[in-house]
């Protein structure tokens, strides 16, 4: 079936600087979007999300970009902290209650 | 605070010896998902409630079971738990509704141990 998948397994970054995670996903029929941050040994927490509809939303330091041209997602992270480190997780949804996740970016922070 | 609760967070079961797992959620939300998640994998669907609804996936196997008696409350049987089924179970709730595409908030998960 059609999934979602990220782009890099593992990402090392120098604190402080910008963190950009990618994801393809293959679904044309996806409309909604989700990313998740998950600590070692913790549940997925929710970051941010983004609708078809949208080409970007940003957060608190965080900011999702949708490129439905070329079924593409990304991540980026500002000023990226320790406590940023984990792994993240981008999931797909079309219209069914449920998410798609993708294989997961491992982020690590340098100090 | 409204969250979703698992219990407990570690369980240790023999191989074959039937093992349950809970969930209960404050949020009074429509749709209940379990999930197995696998070192440094994604987490994978197993099945899901909305209300009293069941949706299995197809790939699930029948050795895992469900049971939602209640809106708070979903558990996970497992009838007789092999070495594969050692894994995180996530727990997750999500609004429902329309439009039908929305956050799903996790549980912290129960890490199963099968010796």
């Amino acid at each position: 079936g059609e999934s979602v998948g990220l782009h890099l397994p593992t990402l090392s970054v120098q604190e402080g600087d910008n963190s950009i995670i990618n994801c393809a996903y293959s679904n044309s029929a996806s409309d909604y979007f989700i990313w998740y941050k998950q600590e070692s040994g913790k549940g997925p927490q929710f970051i941010i999300d983004i609708r078809s509809n949208m080409d970007k939303r940003q957060g608190q330091r965080v900011t999702v970009l949708l490129n439905k041209t070329v079924k593409h997602l990304s991540l980026q992270i500002a000023a990226t902290q320790p406590g940023d480190s984990a792994v993240y997780f981008c999931a797909e949804s079309s219209n069914d209650y449920k998410l798609s996740f993708g294989a997961g970016t491992t982020v690590t922070v340098r100090a | 605070d409204a969250m979703v609760i698992q219990n407990p967070r570690y369980q240790v079961t023999q191989f074959g010896k039937p093992v349950t797992l809970s969930c209960s959620q404050t949020l009074n939300h429509n749709v209940m998902y379990w999930y197995q998640q696998k070192s440094s994998q994604a987490p994978k669907l197993l099945f899901h409630y909305y209300d009293k609804d069941f949706n299995n996936e197809a790939d699930t196997p029948d050795n895992f079971q469900s049971r939602r008696p209640n809106t708070s409350f979903c558990f996970l049987d497992i009838r007789s738990p092999g070495l594969g089924d050692a894994a995180m179970y996530l727990c997750a709730t999500s609004r429902g509704g329309t439009p039908s595409y929305n956050e799903q908030f996790f549980g912290p998960g129960t890490r199963l141990t099968v010796l």
